[in-house]
C-alpha cells in the first residue's frame, strides 16, 4: 500500500508569482484535505476535497484554490504569492471525508522571498 | 476563529520520566486527536477520542476527551529518545473541520 506523497519536497518562489503543489493519496482514499503548517505552529486547514469537489474550505483567501483528478490526486493552487505564504504544506487523505481517518504526506516546504 | 491552548510549549526531560501535556479550548469538540510529528515529516495520528469522559490507550500514550468537551490531556509514561518531536492535539469541530493546537515540543535526554 503506497502512502500519501508530495511534490516538490520544497521550492522558492518570489513574491507576485504563482504555485502548484501536488499530493498523490494513500490508495483507495477519495478525499484530500490540504493544511498549511507555518513555522513553529500547528496545520491550519485550507480545504477539502472529495471526489473531486470542494468539500469544506477553512478561513483561507480565493487566491487559494485546488483541484481534484478522478485517480484523486490533488492539487493546491496559489496565486499573487505574498511573503506569509512561507510555510510546509502538507496534504493528508482519507478513505471519507470523516477527517479523523487521515493519514499526512511530508510536506512541502514552500518559501516566498 | 476556534482556537486550542496547548501546553506546555515545550518540554525537556530525563529519559525514563513520565510526559504529561494538555489542550483546552473555549469551544466544544466531538472528537480530539492527538499526533505526533517529526522533522521532516507529516504528522501521524497516535489516539483518537470520540465520546466525552473516553480514557483510550496506545503502548505507553493514554489521552483523555474531557468531560466539558472542552479539554484532553496526553499521558507518555517512562520516556525514551525516540518520544522526541512535536505533539499536536486537534479538534474535529461541527463542520467537520480538524482545528489544530500550536504543539508542544518534547525532548528527551538519554
Amino acid at each position: 500500500e503506497t502512502g500519501v506523497t508530495q511534490s516538490p519536497t520544497h521550492l522558492i518562489k518570489t513574491r507576485g508569482q504563482q504555485v502548484t503543489l501536488r499530493c498523490s493519496s494513500q490508495s483507495g482514499h477519495n478525499t484530500v484535505s490540504w493544511y498549511q503548517q507555518a513555522l513553529g505552529q500547528g496545520p491550519q486547514f485550507i480545504f477539502q476535497y472529495y471526489r473531486e469537489e470542494e468539500n469544506g474550505r477553512g478561513n483561507f483567501p480565493p487566491r487559494f484554490s485546488g483541484l481534484q483528478f478522478p485517480n484523486y490526486s490533488s492539487e493546491l493552487n496559489v496565486n499573487a504569492l505574498e511573503l506569509d505564504d512561507s510555510a510546509l504544506y502538507l496534504c493528508a487523505s482519507s478513505l471519507g471525508p470523516v477527517l479523523y481517518e487521515q493519514y499526512f504526506g511530508p510536506g512541502t516546504r514552500l518559501t516566498v522571498t | 476563529g476556534q482556537q486550542l491552548n496547548q501546553s506546555p510549549q515545550s518540554m525537556f526531560i530525563q529519559e525514563g520520566e513520565d510526559v504529561s501535556m494538555n489542550c483546552t479550548s473555549s469551544s466544544i469538540f466531538n472528537t480530539w486527536l492527538w499526533y505526533k510529528q517529526e522533522p521532516g515529516e507529516g504528522p501521524v495520528l497516535l489516539i483518537a477520542l470520540y465520546k466525552a469522559g473516553e480514557l483510550t490507550s496506545n503502548g505507553r500514550l493514554t489521552a483523555q476527551f474531557g468531560i466539558t468537551r472542552k479539554d484532553s490531556f496526553l499521558n507518555i509514561s517512562a520516556s525514551i529518545p525516540s518520544d522526541v518531536g512535536i505533539y499536536f492535539c486537534a479538534g474535529l469541530d461541527e463542520g467537520n473541520k480538524l482545528v489544530f493546537g500550536a504543539g508542544t515540543i518534547l525532548r528527551v535526554k538519554s
